[in-house]
């Protein structure tokens, strides 16, 4: 079945710190990829995305290339803000399909003024 | 427009007693989806869900757990007799269709006692 497998945390870094949150992913099919962010105490949001190959999602200064070959959806941003502090999702879900996302662990992220 | 709304945001239940989560999807979305957090895991797909039908329902526990999405009304999570190891954070999301972006709620966190 399909998986996603996110590199463990806590992460903490200092503001303007670069980030890198590794994802990579197990799919039958062709799936689209996503990050999703959580900030304490709330639902998930839609962070970025990306629906095929060489695709590149970005958002908030967030990015993420979908990489077919190396089965990954790396997400990365060059400097982060204390507002960054969240619990970042990896997940996918099969293309042409309204079925469910499949998640990752998550990663927590806290960055220190 | 509203997004995703679910009541209630905490809800304290004893062992034994039932707990009812709603899930009202936002205007236009016929498809929900609910999802279950425990303690520093992931999101863990439960049920899918369209009006009046379950779509697929392989990450429901077997027993003491049920859903429904009335034709009238919110999507309605309903654990039976509920027990500490039940404690946990649950998200409903909700989607248009097919290859159309899932939407999530804030959650309702269950604490059993």
């Amino acid at each position: 079945g399909d998986s996603v497998t996110q590199m463990e945390g806590p992460v903490t870094l200092s503001e303007e710190a670069c980030l890198t949150i590794n994802c990579t992913y197990t799919a039958t099919g062709y799936p689209s990829l996503f990050w999703y962010v959580q900030y304490p105490g709330e639902g998930l949001q839609l962070l970025l995305k990306a629906t095929k190959a060489d695709d590149k999602g970005s958002n908030k200064g967030f990015e993420a290339t979908y990489r077919k070959e190396t089965t990954s959806f790396h997400l990365e941003k060059g400097s982060v803000q204390v507002s960054d502090s969240a619990v970042y999702f990896c997940a996918l879900r099969e293309r042409g399909s309204a079925r469910q996302l499949t998640f990752g662990s998550g990663t927590q992220l806290t960055v220190l003024p | 427009n509203a997004g995703v709304m679910q009541n209630p945001r905490h809800l304290v239940r004893r062992r034994g007693q039932e707990a009812r989560l709603r899930c009202s999807p936002m205007k236009g979305h016929s498809h929900v989806y609910w999802y279950r957090q425990l303690p520093e895991e992931g999101l863990k797909f439960m049920v899918y869900l369209q009006k009046e039908n379950i779509i697929d329902e392989s990450g429901m526990p077997k027993e003491r757990f049920s859903a429904e999405f009335p034709k009238e009304g919110p999507s309605i999570l309903r654990i039976q007799q509920v027990v500490r190891g039940d404690s946990a954070a649950y998200f409903c999301a909700s989607s248009a269709g097919d290859n159309t972006e899932a939407f999530f709620g804030q959650g309702t966190r269950l604490t059993v006692v």
